[in-house]
């Protein structure tokens, strides 16, 4: 079975400040993992993945995101926070290569980004 | 990115009717589609996996004669709620991928939003 944690139901940050979003997560085999952003009555819109390769991937928007196989996470953050990046964020994984394409999510976390 | 168009977008009706609602892939042909029911202010919950040409793929709990999933096309899936109750209120969104395309990532419509009435 495949699970994904958000331990955060809301992060709340100054605009210009860094912000993380935290994601630990927990599959059999490789992960596949990503980041995607839901704006209110809406779909969710991609973000970034982590597929192979580079730890550090970055993304839309300005966000990035560091896989850490040792601790299971795949945070999310941003250098400096913009208003606009106030959004319900969700993190997801699935089984890597030949583990087919279901998706399991976390629960999310609300981003509040303020003045 | 690949896109997926969900219609409608809202929707209410009165219970005990049907509603359907359509996921189309505009740009690729999709070999999966995935349905999932999302109550306020929590994760998205997978209700079924829509396979092209074959029969659809339930999560236990979820009702396979409530939820009718029809994915006749490589662009299209429809999800039909039967006999609709207020209890099936709530915001439903698709999603849709093809390793045809060589992307590892889902795509999602831009969500459903019923009212039962």
């Amino acid at each position: 079975a495949q699970s994904v944690a958000q331990p955060e139901d809301q992060v709340n940050v100054a605009e210009g400040n860094p912000l993380t979003v935290k994601c630990t997560y927990s599959v059999s085999g490789n992960p596949y993992l990503f980041w995607y952003v839901q704006y209110p009555n809406r779909g969710l819109q991609f973000l970034l993945k982590y597929i192979t390769g580079d730890n550090l991937v970055k993304g839309s928007y300005g966000f990035e995101a560091e896989f850490n196989k040792s601790q299971t996470s795949f945070h999310l953050k941003k250098p400096s926070a913009l208003v606009s990046d106030s959004a319900l964020y969700f993190c997801a994984v699935r089984r890597g290569s030949g583990g087919g394409n279901k998706l399991t999510f976390g629960t999310g976390t609300q981003l509040k980004v303020e003045l | 990115g690949a896109v997926v168009s969900q219609h409608p977008s809202w929707v209410i009706c009165k219970s005990g009717t049907s509603v359907k609602i359509e996921c189309r892939s505009l740009d690729f042909q999709a070999t999966t589609m995935f349905w999932y029911r999302q109550f306020p202010k929590q994760s998205l919950m997978l209700m079924a996996t829509s396979n092209e040409g074959s029969k659809a793929t339930y999560e236990q709990g979820v009702e396979k004669d409530k939820f009718l999933i029809n994915h006749a096309s490589l662009t299209l899936s429809t999800l039909t709620v039967t006999s609709a109750h207020p209890e099936d209120s709530s915001f439903y969104i698709c999603s849709a991928s093809s390793p045809r395309t060589g992307s590892t990532e889902a795509f999602f419509g831009q969500g459903t939003r019923l009212t039962v009435v």
